[in-house]
């Protein structure tokens, strides 16, 4: 069965730290994957996106890294913000379809 | 400007109720899709239309019915509403997948559905 799994579930850091947030997958056959930020009350936007030839990929201070055969991923966040405090989704694309399969998200809360 | 937009962003109806939601996009995207996020936050998707043509349809009641007038609206009817029905909808647009290896999808704000 197709899945997504992340942890932890809930984080809280403060303002200033880094932090890893984790994914683990099942999809087969694999495509590519995601790392989405939903804000709340908001729709997610995409962060990263990297295909299985594709080891790391950094937006500012996120940096994903992959790796395709043990099937994790990982989003660290460097020197934190208050304005991260949101939901990260890892996402994965199965090849040659639109379908993507959604993990629960970590809920990340920064505080000052 | 708004890329993908969605109305309204909230609705509150009874059970057993007929609703709407509409959804539009600027970006010039051929795919459109419509997502549930459920209580718990997980998101699922329900439909998607390429170019006017439904090309995913999940195990969904044959209560929600999308309609697609143009590529760049995707709405979605929901007939005899019920309690459970009661979550976030989001709708979202892409290029067409063959365009690339992937397809970057742009979600809208969502709406927020509740059934009493």
């Amino acid at each position: 069965k197709n899945q997504v799994e992340q942890s932890p579930q809930s984080l809280i850091i403060l303002e200033g730290k880094n932090c890893t947030l984790q994914c683990n997958y099942t999809v087969s056959p694999f495509s590519n994957l995601r790392w989405y930020k939903q804000d709340t009350g908001r729709g997610p936007v995409s962060l990263t996106i990297m295909t299985f030839s594709e080891n790391t990929k950094s937006n500012g201070r996120y940096t994903a890294t992959l790796d395709a055969d043990t099937k994790q991923s990982s989003l660290h966040i460097t020197a934190s913000q208050l304005s991260d405090s949101a939901s990260y989704i890892c996402v994965v694309g199965g090849y040659n379809t639109d379908k993507l399969i959604f993990g629960t998200g970590t809920r990340l809360q920064v505080f000052p | 400007d708004t890329a993908v937009s969605q109305t309204p962003k909230y609705l509150v109806t009874q059970m057993g109720n007929d609703k709407s939601i509409k959804c539009e996009q600027n970006l010039g995207h051929d795919t459109m899709y419509w997502y549930k996020q459920d209580s718990k936050k997980f998101l699922k998707i329900m439909f998607s239309y390429n170019n006017k043509e439904l090309i995913i349809n999940e195990t969904v009641p044959n209560r929600f019915s999308p309609k697609s007038p143009d590529k760049a609206h995707l709405n979605l009817h929901i007939n005899s509403l019920e309690l459970g029905d009661s979550a976030v909808y989001f709708c979202a647009s892409s290029q067409e997948i063959s365009a690339q290896l992937y397809n970057e999808q742009f979600f809208g704000p969502g709406t927020r559905l509740t059934v009493l």
